[in-house]
């Protein structure tokens, strides 16, 4: 049974930088193929693709947050983790992490984490 | 980056009807296209992969057609466990991208 849980802080101040795990069961991560993706929603938007990393540790970031993302994984661990820096309020929303395999897409997701930017 | 989509932004509809969602891409992304369900608060959950490709448990009243730049998904009898948000995302190129989402709601 493969699961994903996000956790990490659930306020932010502005300026600072967010760190969240992603910890995962059922699959690993050092298997070829495997991937985990992470993915926000501002509250009533869209769903924003941010950032991937796979089993041989190639990473990929959305174009617009690349100089503000970084993705690691530690596979002894079960664990994929996203720092974001320099957060402002307009990165307020849920941020999931899900498990990626390129001929189907994002197949499992966590359930959330609720972020919010304020001072 | 690719731009995704979708049409209707809200889509009023009734149980047993047969709905259609349609999802455009600005360039080519051949057949690697993705469905996902998202009801509120809750994640998003795969429906159709590879355009076309249900996984294992998702209802067969769900199809995916598409190839290129144009996409549909079809509900073809709604359910009440179906109204719910649909986002399609194209995972043909980095970055991958979402469409705005599609809300279906209870005429």
């Amino acid at each position: 049974q493969v699961t994903l849980r996000e956790s990490g802080p659930a306020l932010v101040k502005p300026t600072q930088t967010l760190t969240l795990t992603c910890t995962f069961s059922g699959f690993s991560l050092s298997r070829s193929g495997m991937c985990v993706s992470w993915i926000r929603q501002p509250p009533g938007k869209a769903l924003e693709w941010l950032a991937r990393i796979d089993w041989d540790d190639d990473k990929y970031y959305s174009t617009s947050l690349k100089t503000r993302l970084t993705i690691s994984k530690d596979t002894s661990k079960n664990q994929v983790v996203l720092t974001m820096t320099n957060m402002d309020p307009v990165d307020t929303g849920t941020y999931f992490c899900a498990r990626y395999i390129g001929t189907v897409g994002l197949d499992y997701w966590g359930q959330g984490a609720l972020v919010t930017v304020s001072s | 980056d690719i731009q995704m989509t979708q049409s209707p932004s809200t889509l009023s509809a009734s149980v047993g009807d047969r709905i259609t969602i349609t999802c455009r891409a600005s360039h080519n992304i051949t057949t690697w296209l993705a469905w996902y369900q998202q009801k509120p608060g809750k994640a998003p959950k795969l429906v159709v992969s590879k355009a076309s490709n249900l996984p294992s448990g998702v209802p067969s009243r769900f199809s995916g057609s598409g190839s290129g730049t144009d996409f549909t998904l079809i509900i073809s009898s709604l359910q009440p466990d179906d109204f719910a948000t649909y986002h399609c995302q194209q995972y043909n190129n980095y970055p991958y991208t979402f469409g705005q989402g599609t809300k279906l709601e209870i005429k």
